[in-house]
């Protein structure tokens, strides 16, 4: 199973609102990623949490709170965003480590922020 | 710093045309490498990677060679179908502490019957 689950699929949400995407996967990956990306652009990484420690924040506005409860769930935790947060966001896994490198990609949570 | 460039899009091909897809890199240390596919609407999907220089990475009629002495990761397919239009990204790992996926800006393929 190479699966990255993410919910909901679509999210529309006001400036005001407070929402949560979630990821799940189940290959025993310990490093998971969330990454954002705009139209006809590449992901950008947002957060990296390896052994549910976040290890990478870039730069991220506080308006995103990621959370990672256990080595199978991912949260990210949105709070007053603006619309030009709208984009597709991505999670995906991956070993930690260079014996698998690669990296699993979950289906996206396409976000409209009116 | 960690960089990857891609040739510059879109490119347009006519079904059963081959394909090269030009990707080089920027990186301290050895990184693997990979090439992604993201069809509309939806996540990327890993095409191929390879860990070593000299590595050949394939699937699905799709090939890449990991070339150290030219730091390049090209994608090649011998004959294109419809179904293989999609955009492609170019991306490199490191670990710097943790793990961080570098892309390419990403090429958009189209294939017309």
């Amino acid at each position: 199973d190479t699966e990255v689950t993410q919910t909901p699929k679509h999210l529309v949400m006001g400036m005001t609102n407070k929402k949560s995407l979630k990821c799940e996967q189940h290959m025993g990956h310990r490093a998971m990623y969330w990454y954002k990306q705009k139209a006809k652009k590449p992901p950008e990484l947002m957060f990296v949490y390896s052994y549910e420690k976040l290890s990478i924040n870039e730069s991220v506005p506080s308006r995103f709170s990621p959370e990672c409860p256990n080595s199978s769930l991912l949260n990210l935790h949105l709070h007053a965003l603006q619309p030009e947060d709208s984009a597709l966001y991505l999670c995906a896994s991956s070993q930690v480590g260079t014996f698998s490198p690669e990296a699993f990609f979950g289906q996206g949570t396409r976000l409209t922020v009116v | 710093g960690n960089s990857v460039t891609q040739m510059e899009g879109p490119v347009t091909l006519s079904e059963e045309a081959f394909l090269t897809i030009n990707c080089t890199y920027t990186a301290t240390g050895y990184p693997s490498l990979f090439w992604y596919v993201q069809y509309p609407g939806e996540g990327l999907q890993l095409l191929l990677k390879a860990t070593k220089a000299d590595d050949k990475g394939s699937n699905k009629g799709f090939e890449a060679t990991y070339r150290k002495e030219t730091t390049s990761f090209h994608l090649e397919k011998g004959s294109v179908q419809v179904s293989d239009s999609a955009v492609y990204f170019c991306a490199l790992r490191v670990i710097q502490g943790a793990q961080k996926l570098v892309f390419g800006q990403g090429t958009r393929l189209t294939i017309n019957p």
